[in-house]
């Protein structure tokens, strides 16, 4: 499975949009691009995944680059609640295998 | 989103005992789930892929012996800790997807082992 680079920490006022970058440049064609977020001693929770196209659900928006090296996950109104590890994660085959994550912090 | 329940949330343990961890899939026919651990401030780490009815994968370095991981029916995955040691203490979650492999993974809400 692709390795995946994020930045470690991100700080974000509440009310605003959160944009957690994710690089995967060596994701191959039939991988898809995974969010999930883990609140503290929580399991963590699935947000969104796509394959090339932009997808948006209740929860987040996710923007894919035209050649599916990087993408971005988007919480368009942060809240105190969405404090928590963020993980993005490429998968081909079954495993889901977790990087180190960008730990996001809203602040009020 | 489907759910998963992990039981029991926190368990503390003896020196050189077992400890089962039960992991189900309440709404959905989990036909692989997974096995991690996490320790403090670190990410989760992938212990094993299990699927329905036939041995689990083990990932390198993680003892199969140590580990033993059931996954009898489409909804119940178990963990097993055996002669527990406290460097087992850590919070192991387990994970649950459906047959088409793209779909989404959900996980239980994990379990803090103690070992004493």
């Amino acid at each position: 499975d692709a390795k995946t680079t994020q930045p470690p920490s991100m700080d974000c006022a509440e009310g605003r949009a959160a944009n957690l970058p994710c690089n995967h440049s060596t994701i191959s064609g039939n991988e898809y691009v995974y969010w999930y977020r883990q609140i503290h001693s929580q399991g963590p929770q699935y947000i969104i995944h796509g394959l090339k196209n932009n997808e948006t659900n209740e929860m987040a928006s996710l923007i894919i680059t035209e050649d599916r090296k990087s993408s971005t996950l988007i919480l368009p109104h942060a809240t105190l609640r969405d404090t928590a590890v963020y993980y993005c994660i490429v998968r081909g085959a079954q495993k889901l295998v977790f990087g180190q994550g960008t730990r996001l912090t809203i602040n009020p | 989103g489907a759910v998963v329940s992990q039981h029991p949330s926190w368990v503390i343990c003896k020196s050189g005992t077992s400890v089962k961890i039960e992991c189900r899939s309440l709404d959905f026919q989990a036909t692989t789930m997974f096995w991690y651990r996490q320790f403090p401030k670190q990410s989760l780490m992938l212990m094993a892929t299990s699927n329905e009815g036939s041995k689990a994968t083990y990932e390198q370095g993680v003892e199969k012996d140590k580990f033993l991981i059931n996954h009898a029916s489409l909804t119940l995955s178990t963990l097993t800790v055996t002669s527990a040691h406290p460097e087992d203490s850590s919070f192991y979650i387990c994970s649950a997807r459906w047959q088409n492999a793209n779909t989404e993974a959900f996980f239980g809400q994990g379990t803090r082992l103690t070992v004493v």
